[in-house]
């Protein structure tokens, strides 16, 4: 079964740093490409920034380019999203999703999510 | 940037009712269109992908149409589980984009 497993989210306040994990099990990590998407108190969902297999390619949505960074560490089977220079507008669940199908050349859609971890920027 | 709209923005519908959500990207995405399903403080739940290929798992009530810009989602007989809101997604351009969202609830 998939499984993924997202920490780290908190209250921080504005200018703050923090960094999210996702832990993944029960596929192969490295096939996949993987992507954060988060969901602000009573709104839509919007996409953050995808990674590729090796790392090697990111992309991000405008807003949070030059603050947050995705990395992972397939050898830990682990999704990273570093978040510098926090705004109240960051205020929201992150969700971390996995990207189907396998071994494609450019980001896809979700097909397996995780439960999400709520970052709250507030003074 | 892609934007994405969806109509309508809320429907209220009983059980056993035919439900249609549309999706509209500003410009031409191919058949990279994804539908999400989200219940209440729950993470989404993908149903559709490649615009008209179900998820494992996903009961066949729910479809998928569409190519270009113009995309449909149907469920052809509503059931108490589904009352949720919908969203769909292009995966064709960067930065990836999500529609508002379409509520269906309880007539």
């Amino acid at each position: 079964e998939v499984q993924l497993v997202e920490s780290g989210g908190t209250l921080v306040q504005p200018g703050g740093s923090l960094r999210l994990s996702c832990a993944g099990s029960g596929f192969s990590f490295n096939d996949y490409w993987m992507s954060w998407v988060r969901q602000a108190p009573g709104k839509g969902l919007e996409w953050v920034a995808n990674i590729n297999h090796d790392g090697r390619e990111k992309y991000y949505v405008d807003s949070v380019k030059g603050r947050f960074t995705v990395s992972r560490d397939n050898a830990k089977k682990s999704l990273f999203l570093q978040m510098n220079s926090l705004r109240a507008e960051d205020t929201a669940v992150y969700y971390c999703a996995r990207e189907f199908p396998p071994m494609i050349t450019f980001g896809g859609a979700p097909d397996s999510w995780g439960q999400g971890t709520l970052v709250a920027v507030s003074s | 940037d892609i934007q994405m709209t969806q109509s309508p923005s809320s429907v209220s519908a009983s059980v056993g009712d035919r439900v249609t959500i549309t999706c509209r990207a500003s410009q031409g995405i191919s058949n990279y269109l994804a539908w999400f399903q989200q219940k209440p403080g729950k993470a989404p739940k993908s149903l559709i992908f490649a615009a008209s290929s179900l998820q494992d798992g996903v009961p066949s009530r729910f479809s998928g149409s569409g190519s270009g810009t113009d995309f449909t989602l149907t469920i052809s007989s509503l059931q108490p589980e589904d009352f949720a809101t919908y969203y769909c997604q292009q995966h064709n351009t960067y930065p990836f984009t999500f529609g508002p969202g379409t509520k269906v609830d309880i007539k």
